[in-house]
């Protein structure tokens, strides 16, 4: 089975300053790796996926990951943070074989400060 | 367009008692499933479904069942409600194609006293 870490639980920064939420997965087999947020009392939304090619990603918000094979990582990074993106970021991962099936990281909650 | 769209909203039961959480898409998705989340823990996905008439289990299936018998439907049933399954409980559909966008409802927030 796949599992997903994010190392930190919280993030706490400064509006306008640069942010990266780190996330690495187990897996022996091609993936796919996703990104969502969720603020207060929602579900989930898409942020960006990688699927194959450019290892850079470009999603919604200004949000971007970059997709490292050989350290297995797949960190989410924004230069500059907003008040408005307060909220909690979910790594998750699915693979080629199983690609119904997404495991999920436990979450970073991000705290953009005034 | 909905999307995907769950009810109740929030829900107190006592142990032992029933319930239904429901879960409707109107994305014609063929694929859905139940996730909850417990506080620290990220989703763990209980149950799925490929189509109508088609479920399987997930990672954490004990003490929920579900069934599947329209395309827009997939409710979840809790059977003698435990403290454990205190959480919120997640609905999600997706077309099942590889690399395909999971979509998420809003959630039910469930509290067993």
């Amino acid at each position: 089975a796949q599992s997903v870490t994010q190392l930190d639980s919280q993030v706490p920064v400064f509006e306008e300053a640069p942010v990266e939420l780190r996330c690495n997965y187990s897996s022996s087999v091609s993936v796919y790796l996703f990104w969502y947020v969720q603020y207060p009392n929602q579900g989930l939304q898409l942020l960006l996926k990688y699927l194959s090619g450019s290892t850079l990603v470009k999603g919604i918000n200004g949000f971007e990951a970059e997709f490292n094979k050989s350290q297995t990582s797949f960190h989410l990074r924004k230069p500059s943070v907003h008040i408005s993106d307060t909220a909690e970021y979910f790594c998750a991962v699915s693979d080629r074989y199983n690609f119904n099936k997404f495991y999920f990281g436990s979450g970073t909650k991000l705290n953009v400060k005034p | 367009n909905a999307g995907v769209t769950q009810t109740p909203k929030f829900r107190i039961l006592k142990i032992g008692q029933s319930m239904t959480l429901q879960c409707a898409q109107d994305m014609n998705h063929n694929y859905m499933y139940w996730y909850r989340q417990d506080p620290g823990m990220g989703l763990k996905l209980i149950y799925y479904s490929v189509g109508a008439g088609i479920t399987d289990k997930g990672e954490v299936p004990n003490g929920y069942n579900v069934s599947r018998s329209t395309t827009e439907d997939f409710p979840l049933r809790l059977e003698l409600a435990a403290p454990s399954q205190t959480s919120v409980y997640f609905c999600a559909s997706s077309y099942g194609r590889p690399g395909e966008t999971q979509y998420f409802g809003p959630g039910t927030r469930l509290l067993v006293l």
